[in-house]
């Protein structure tokens, strides 16, 4: 059966610091990969998706990059965060093509102070 | 331009009434809508799909292209149904956009 990893669960981290968050899929091959972000009163802003190793397209301009070095590793990454970088980051996976469902990771609450 | 709306940030029902979350797109085509539930304490997860024409934990959904609107339904509300609930469309490219999520409050 087919699993998403997603860590670490919660991060606190100064303003100006990098970020890597990471997501992996076990259990599928060629998956498309998704990034949102979680807000009260937003709902889920899609920040970045891919559909293959090295293909990211980016949703929203932002002080945020996604980078797919493998194929069912998806990494989210800053190199200096922002206060307004604070959410709730969430990875998704789907089968490419087809209207797929969503299958999502735990979600990483991150903090920045 | 595609777009979901989901127009009630909040909707309180009491247990045994019926439910009716709202939802509205926009999509040249022929749209495929879901919909996903966030249980407190669990991960996002899909409830339901308009292609299925099924029912999940009593819930149903009937996408009507007249009025562009795929409203969720439950004829009697449960405590446990208490959860965010997102509507959402793909488009041709996977891109699958969310409204902005409606939080029902099963009133005792």
């Amino acid at each position: 059966s087919q699993t998403i990893h997603q860590w670490p669960a919660t991060l606190v981290q100064p303003v100006g610091s990098p970020l890597s968050l990471e997501c992996t899929v076990e259990g599928t091959s060629n998956p498309n990969l998704y990034w949102y972000r979680q807000a009260a009163g937003r709902g889920l802003q899609l920040l970045f998706y891919s559909v293959g190793i090295g293909q990211i397209s980016s949703e929203v301009p932002q002080n945020l990059s996604a980078s797919r070095p493998q194929d069912r590793q998806f990494i989210l990454s800053s190199k200096k965060l922002l206060l307004s970088d604070s959410g709730f980051y969430l990875c998704a996976w789907s089968v490419r093509g087809g209207n797929s469902p969503l299958h999502f990771g735990n979600g990483t609450r991150l903090t920045v102070t | 331009a595609q777009r979901v709306t989901q127009p009630e940030k909040l909707l309180s029902v009491f247990k045994g009434a019926p439910v009716e979350l709202k939802c509205n797109y926009s999509y040249s085509g022929s749209p495929e809508l879901f919909w996903y539930v966030q249980y407190s304490r669990q991960r996002l997860q899909l409830l339901l799909r308009h292609i299925s024409r099924e029912s999940i934990k009593g819930f149903t959904a009937d996408l009507n292209k007249g009025e562009t609107s795929f409203h969720l339904k439950k004829p009697f509300a449960q405590e446990e149904d208490s959860a965010m609930y997102y509507c959402a469309l793909p488009n041709r490219d996977d891109k699958i956009i969310f409204g902005k999520g409606t939080r029902l409050h099963i009133l005792p």
